[in-house]
């Protein structure tokens, strides 16, 4: 497709299992960022990717975080040992490069850790 | 820290009316700021944006207006129209770095 793609669009996953969100970039576009949203909050930004290193993890908010992308391409975010708070709608986007200005979201993955 | 401010969660206003959507900032290093739009279950799009050279960027019916001395950013909607109800999002970034900072959006409702 043209756009950014997520998967899976929403998971409802148990306390304490791991889970993993997958997002496609644009073709080409060597930049990848992951944000989420929880219920009432703004876009809180949690890492981003510079082709398949990750220059800035300052964003991930425990070590129960980690992502990786591999070719340049397709990227997981995996929460291990899910916890109620990390329920929240996690947003991908990626851009062309990366000093460029403008970025393109996926339609976001909800979580829903029960 | 939240660097990217938006103090009005929501708004109204009815069709045919200007909507005003407020932004502050506090970190001087920012110098592109973006208005993003976004829908139920949908990621946001990008809607506008300003380079800190400017001080006003228009596209159809949005003006972005920005007060560099103010460290404020708003972005005005004319006319109105029911389709233009969404959260909107103030970011900001410099050209240095690389990451978007994200306001909490406010969330518009145009009444018909």
């Amino acid at each position: 497709g043209a756009g950014v793609s997520q998967s899976p669009s929403n998971k409802v996953t148990e306390k304490g299992k791991d889970v993993e969100l997958r997002c496609d970039p644009i073709s080409g576009h060597t930049a990848l960022y992951w944000y989420r949203q929880r219920l009432g909050q703004g876009l809180e930004f949690l890492i981003y990717f510079q082709g398949n290193s990750a220059p800035d993890k300052s964003g991930l908010p425990s070590d129960r975080f980690s992502a990786e992308r591999t070719g340049e391409s397709v990227s997981t975010l995996t929460i291990q040992r899910t916890q109620q708070e990390d329920s929240a709608v996690y947003l991908c986007a990626s851009s062309l490069a990366w000093d460029d200005t403008e970025a393109f979201f996926g339609q976001g993955t909800r979580l829903t850790v029960v | 820290d939240q660097q990217v401010k938006q103090n009005s969660p929501s708004l109204s206003v009815q069709e045919g009316r200007i909507s005003i959507l407020n932004c502050d900032y506090t970190n001087s290093m920012f110098d592109y700021f973006l208005w993003y739009k976004k829908y139920p279950a949908e990621g946001p799009t990008f809607l506008i944006s300003i380079s800190s050279i400017k001080d006003k960027n228009e596209d159809g019916r949005f003006t972005v207006f920005l007060n560099k001395s103010a460290k404020h950013l708003s972005l005005h909607i004319v006319p109105s129209q029911p389709g233009d109800s969404a959260v909107y999002f103030c970011a900001a970034s410099a050209r240095t770095g690389n990451q978007f900072y994200f306001g909490t959006g406010t969330s518009l409702t145009v009444i018909p």
